[in-house]
């Protein structure tokens, strides 16, 4: 059965610091993997998806990620982060038709 | 905007309440879900619909009642419901083929409360 882990509920970095958000994936099959970005007080917003083209994926708002079928993971980053990048984020594999979520990460941004 | 409305944003409610909630999509999506969102936990699905036919009930108490009347409208009855129902309830919409197929939209959430 497909599922991911979200290391870390929650991670603090500096304005202007790199942000790395973990995420690792379990699946019998080709993935198809997902970054969200939840806002407080709003739904969620699709940063990026792999769907097996590019291992690279490039998002929204300067954020990539990283397809690593070795290692099972597909990281969040970002180079530079901003105050306004403080939310929650959300890792989720397509499973059955299915979006399979993991249980978030709070990204706090420090002036 | 993402293309998916909900109303109301925030619902305060009694446990001998009746209330609806409702989720529209302006996507020409064929799919509609329900997920509950609760404090420190992973989002739950709750319902799936494809082409208006319910096809996932996550072992939802039958508290909540969902009806969905054509593939743009998604609603969910609620009736009885009790405090740790309280939640963020979020609505989300795909369409079932295409380049897109695996990408859910989602609507911007109702707050409920049940006092």
């Amino acid at each position: 059965a497909q599922s991911v882990t979200q290391l870390g509920s929650h991670v603090s970095v500096s304005e202007g610091a790199l942000v790395l958000l973990r995420c690792n994936y379990s699946s019998s099959v080709p993935p198809y993997l997902f970054w969200y970005v939840q806002y407080p007080n709003k739904g969620l917003q699709l940063l990026l998806k792999y769907t097996s083209a590019a291992t690279l994926v490039k998002g929204i708002n300067g954020f990539e990620a990283e397809f690593k079928k070795s290692e099972t993971s597909f990281h969040l980053t970002k180079p530079s982060a901003h105050m306004s990048d403080a939310a929650e984020y959300f890792c989720a594999v397509r499973a059955g038709g299915k979006l399979i979520f993991g249980q978030g990460t709070e990204l706090s941004v420090k002036p | 905007e993402t293309g998916v409305t909900q109303t109301p944003r925030h619902l305060v409610m009694g446990m001998t309440n009746k209330k609806s909630l409702k989720c529209e999509q302006h996507l020409g999506h064929n799919a509609m879900y329900w997920y509950k969102q609760s404090a420190k936990k992973p989002l739950e699905l709750m319902f799936v619909y494809n082409f208006k036919e319910q096809t996932e009930n996550n072992s939802v108490p039958s508290r909540f009642s969902p009806e969905c009347p054509n593939s743009s409208h998604l609603f969910l009855h609620l009736h009885t419901l009790q405090p740790e129902d309280s939640a963020l309830y979020l609505c989300a919409s795909s369409p079932l083929k295409g380049q897109n197929n695996n990408e859910q939209f989602f609507g911007p959430g109702t707050r409920l409360t049940v006092l």
